[in-house]
């Protein structure tokens, strides 16, 4: 049972680059997101999708744009990196509503030089 | 806006000590779950304990149990016999039943555990 699984695990992009992370589960579940994740400040919500079809901005979007693509799948791309976006990406998911907890990914570590 | 606040950036323990780590969060609704987190060093996402705001009862898994106070929006992890594995950071996050789901994140707590 695979879980959450994100590719590429690191990544290291020049300013102005695009790169897309790919994000897939298997668990059934009706929600995805994304996260990052800086020193100090915690994981921040980029996007997330409450069931397929759907997405909608989170705390910290800009920068950012988002595909689901199926119920499987929900990719975050970067259209043109900046050293800001420096961070570690996490995509998790979850049962829409219910105490169940969110299950997430290993992570993407991106360098943007 | 809805926060969830954790005071302490690190902590130490001795290894079989206990160690409480501490989480307040801002809500005004009634409806929503409270979860520690932990991340070790290999960056894994791993649930330690969920708490439903509409129990009272607090919950426990083995080694680790939480005092939730409702009232005081607090919802603070104990860890009992501490080892050298509990190592990590400890995430406390509030998902809000009227949030399509999403989980709000303190800003963590670093634990070091210490033999």
């Amino acid at each position: 049972n695979a879980g959450v699984t994100q590719t590429p695990k690191f990544q290291v992009l020049k300013t102005g680059q695009s790169m897309t992370l790919q994000c897939a589960q298997d668990m059934n579940h009706n929600s995805m997101y994304w996260y990052r994740q800086d020193p100090g400040m915690g994981l921040r919500l980029i996007y997330y999708s409450a069931s397929e079809g759907t997405t909608d901005k989170g705390e910290v979007p800009n920068g950012y744009n988002v595909s689901r693509l199926n119920k499987r799948e929900f990719s975050l791309r970067l259209e043109s990196a900046a050293p800001s976006q420096t961070s570690v990406y996490f995509c998790a998911s979850n049962k829409w509503q219910g105490r169940t907890e969110a299950f997430f990914g290993q992570g993407t570590r991106l360098t943007v030089v | 806006a809805q926060t969830v606040t954790q005071s302490q950036p690190e902590m130490s323990v001795q290894e079989a000590e206990t160690v409480t780590l501490s989480c307040t969060y801002d809500t005004s609704e009634n409806n929503y779950y409270l979860f520690w987190y932990k991340q070790p060093p290999s960056r894994q996402m791993i649930l330690v304990i969920r708490q439903e705001a509409y129990k009272q009862q607090n919950a426990t898994e083995n080694r680790f149990s939480v005092n939730f106070q409702k009232a005081a929006k607090s919802f603070s992890l104990k860890i009992s016999d501490s080892q050298l594995g509990d190592t990590a950071m400890y995430f406390c996050a509030c998902r809000y039943g009227g949030s399509q789901g999403n989980l709000i994140f303190g800003k963590g707590t670093k634990l070091s555990v210490k033999p």
